[in-house]
């Protein structure tokens, strides 16, 4: 059985640009959570989709989005980019059952800005 | 405001030498604790879920156990192989089940 695949797995950008990471979940897992991690703050828990729409969002600003395709897929997206949004930026997907946090991570996109 | 403190920092055990990391959480209502491993490079990998004080669950080397205010990741006669390193995540009852608060971790590194 497959993985949590995330592409593109690093990537550079200058402030100012935007990005958009890419998740494909475990097959027959509709929920997909992404999560930023960085030596200071750790892990942050960003936003959550279900079914397509947005269940629940992190504390971040506005720049940072996300969307659910119908086959599950999901991305997010960064505009404006700064120089603190350099992380390592995790997918992880899900059965929807609630009373459980075992969530299955891809390996990440690291994003450096310059 | 849910909070997740994991100590020590970091911690280097010789191959065979048991030890413990540590998992504080204060959070409003708790729907489960759980224990994550990364590995460098990689994303974390799902090890075990506590619910209730009192809880254990065991998976090879490795022990968790969970008390009101804590919870603790026994290792038993480490090996190399068990060098990574271990997060602690706290999900409340309120919120979203992927909403997890997670510690900043304890490495481990483990000398043969």
């Amino acid at each position: 059985k497959a993985g949590v695949t995330q592409t593109p797995r690093y990537l550079i950008k200058t402030r100012g640009q935007q990005v958009t990471l890419s998740c494909s979940p475990i097959s027959g897992h509709r929920s997909v959570s992404w999560y930023q991690q960085t030596p200071g703050q750790g892990l942050q828990f960003l936003f959550e989709y279900f079914s397509e729409t947005q269940r629940n969002k992190g504390n971040f600003p506005g720049r940072f989005s996300g969307r659910q395709f119908s086959n599950s897929r999901s991305e997010m997206n960064v505009s404006t980019l700064e120089l603190g949004d350099s992380a390592l930026y995790l997918c992880a997907s899900s059965l929807h059952r609630e009373n459980t946090g075992e969530l299955f991570f891809g390996e990440g996109s690291r994003l450096t800005v310059l | 405001e849910d909070q997740v403190t994991q100590s020590p920092e970091a911690l280097r055990l010789q191959e065979g030498e048991s030890s413990s990391l540590n998992c504080s959480y204060t959070v409003s209502g708790l729907r489960g604790l759980f224990w994550y491993r990364q590995d460098p490079g990689k994303g974390p990998e799902f090890l075990f879920t506590l619910y209730s004080a009192g809880e254990e669950k065991e998976k090879e080397r490795l022990k968790a156990t969970l008390t009101k205010k804590e919870s603790f990741l026994h290792i038993t006669a480490p090996k190399p192989e068990d060098s990574a390193t271990y997060l602690c995540a706290v999900l409340p009852v309120s919120g979203s089940a992927r909403q997890l608060t997670f510690g900043s971790g304890t490495q481990l590194t483990v000398l043969p």
